[in-house]
């Protein structure tokens, strides 16, 4: 397995505009995790999935950022409008229930000027 | 969810043995104890995961008292390459219940 998959792994954008951001997990995995990195805040748990349901989106920061998972192989995390704040590293996990470890993708670094 | 304390940071040298102590007071009875290492611009990867007494593996021990309050995550003969943040993580079994909530991290500069 080529492991969790995330795109683009670097993203510049203007404030104001939207980003997406794309996770692909570990086939097989049924729980989904996205992360938010900054020097300033560490690492933030965002939003979690079970099976493709949000199970708890508490640590999402605003109604400017939303996550889906249409399917098991795909998740999206959105921010509409950026803003320079959310210049940050965005990681993607993705686990099996049972499992003893979590895998991360390699991040997509965001910067909003 | 059973929250963590480790110190911020750690010094070490090349060669030497690196102990890192985890407290986690309200550990529940279903709960593992798991660390995670990360390398500067990458995701957090799996070191090791422990329950109770000792635990070994290629990287590291991990060694879990009987009353399970702490944990210290042994990294034996550290090299420059172990420069990294450790996390220390508590938490059900799976993590069905979305516990994978990170702290601040042990950040370990190994020296040479």
């Amino acid at each position: 397995d080529a492991g969790v998959i995330q795109s683009p792994r670097h993203e510049v954008t203007e404030m104001g505009q939207e980003v997406t951001l794309r996770c692909k997990p570990i086939s097989g995995h049924n729980s989904l995790f996205w992360y938010r990195q900054t020097m300033m805040r560490g690492l933030e748990l965002l939003i979690y999935f079970n099976n493709n349901v949000p199970i708890d989106d508490s640590g999402m920061p605003e109604d400017r950022f939303s996550a889906k998972m249409p399917n098991a192989s795909f998740s999206t995390l959105k921010i509409q409008p950026s803003e320079p704040r959310d210049s940050a590293v965005y990681f993607c996990a993705s686990w099996s229930t049972g499992a003893v470890q979590a895998f991360f993708g390699q991040g997509t670094r965001l910067t909003v000027v | 969810l059973a929250k963590t304390t480790q110190p911020i940071s750690m010094d070490s040298y090349e060669g030497q043995e690196v102990n890192i102590t985890c407290s986690h007071n309200n550990i529940a009875t279903n709960d593992y104890i798991t660390w995670y290492q990360q390398f500067p611009s990458q995701g957090p990867r799996f070191i090791i995961q422990g329950y109770k007494t000792k635990v070994t593996n290629e990287v590291a021990s991990l060694f879990i008292p009987a009353d399970r309050k702490s944990s210290t995550l042994s990294l034996p003969r550290v090299s420059l390459s172990d420069t990294a943040v450790y996390y220390c993580l508590v938490g059900a079994w799976g993590g069905s219940q979305g516990n994978l909530i990170f702290g601040k991290g042990t950040k370990l500069s190994v020296k040479p």
